[in-house]
């Protein structure tokens, strides 16, 4: 069973810079084919992705945010960490983790499952 | 970048409609489009992936079709657990989501 755990402050102050911290169980990021992507969701607002991890270290960002964004992983104690700096209030948002889940055959792709999310409020 | 458009934004429906929610990508992504169920403070479930393929334990209720630029996702007989919002996704190229549509009870 895959499980996953976003971690991290509740709160952050306007210009500061937010580390999330993905913990995740039941898959290895060393696994070919595997990956982990980080998505937002304003109050009220539509699901965004933010970035991608793949078991290779090969790494994309949503090119929007791009410049803000860094993810990183740590296969020995399987997690995923995603940061973003320059914090603003329009960046309060709840952040979820995602385990990318590969077609058995071709390159197709879905995120499941989800972690429960943690809410980051932007505010000073 | 691939934007992806769903329509309607809400809609209002009763128990045992049929709904059908469109979703339209700004260039051709096959069928590498997927769909998710969102309650509200839950975080998205996958209900169908590669435009027309049931998640395992999704209610046959749910189906999907379509390739290229236009999909759409159907619930052939509304349930009371159905009322939530929905999403479509590309995964053709990096991931995108829509703006998702409301489900609301009439």
């Amino acid at each position: 069973q895959i499980t996953l755990k976003e971690s991290g402050p509740t709160l952050v102050k306007p210009t500061q810079t937010l580390t999330l911290t993905c913990t995740f169980s039941g898959f290895s990021l060393t696994t070919s084919g595997v990956g982990v992507g980080w998505i937002r969701q304003p109050p009220g607002k539509a699901l965004e992705w933010l970035a991608l991890i793949f078991w290779d270290d090969d790494k994309r960002y949503n090119p929007s945010l791009k410049s803000r964004l860094t993810i990183t992983k740590d296969t020995s104690k399987n997690q995923v960490v995603l940061t973003m700096t320059n914090m603003d209030p329009v960046d309060t948002a709840t952040y979820y983790c995602a385990h990318r889940r590969r077609a058995a055959v071709g390159n197709d792709y879905w995120f499941d499952p989800w972690g429960q999310g943690t809410l980051v409020t932007v505010s000073s | 970048d691939i934007q992806m458009t769903q329509s309607p934004s809400s809609l209002s429906a009763s128990v045992g409609d049929r709904v059908t929610i469109t979703c339209r990508a700004s260039q051709s992504i096959s069928s590498f489009l997927n769909w998710y169920q969102q309650k509200p403070g839950k975080a998205p479930k996958v209900l169908i992936y590669a435009a027309s393929s049931l998640q395992s334990g999704v209610p046959s209720r749910f189906s999907g079709s379509g390739s290229g630029t236009d999909f759409t996702l159907t619930i052939s007989s509304l349930q009371p657990e159905d009322f939530a919002t929905y999403y479509c996704q590309q995964s053709y190229s990096n991931p995108a989501f829509g703006g998702g549509t409301k489900v609301e009870i009439k």
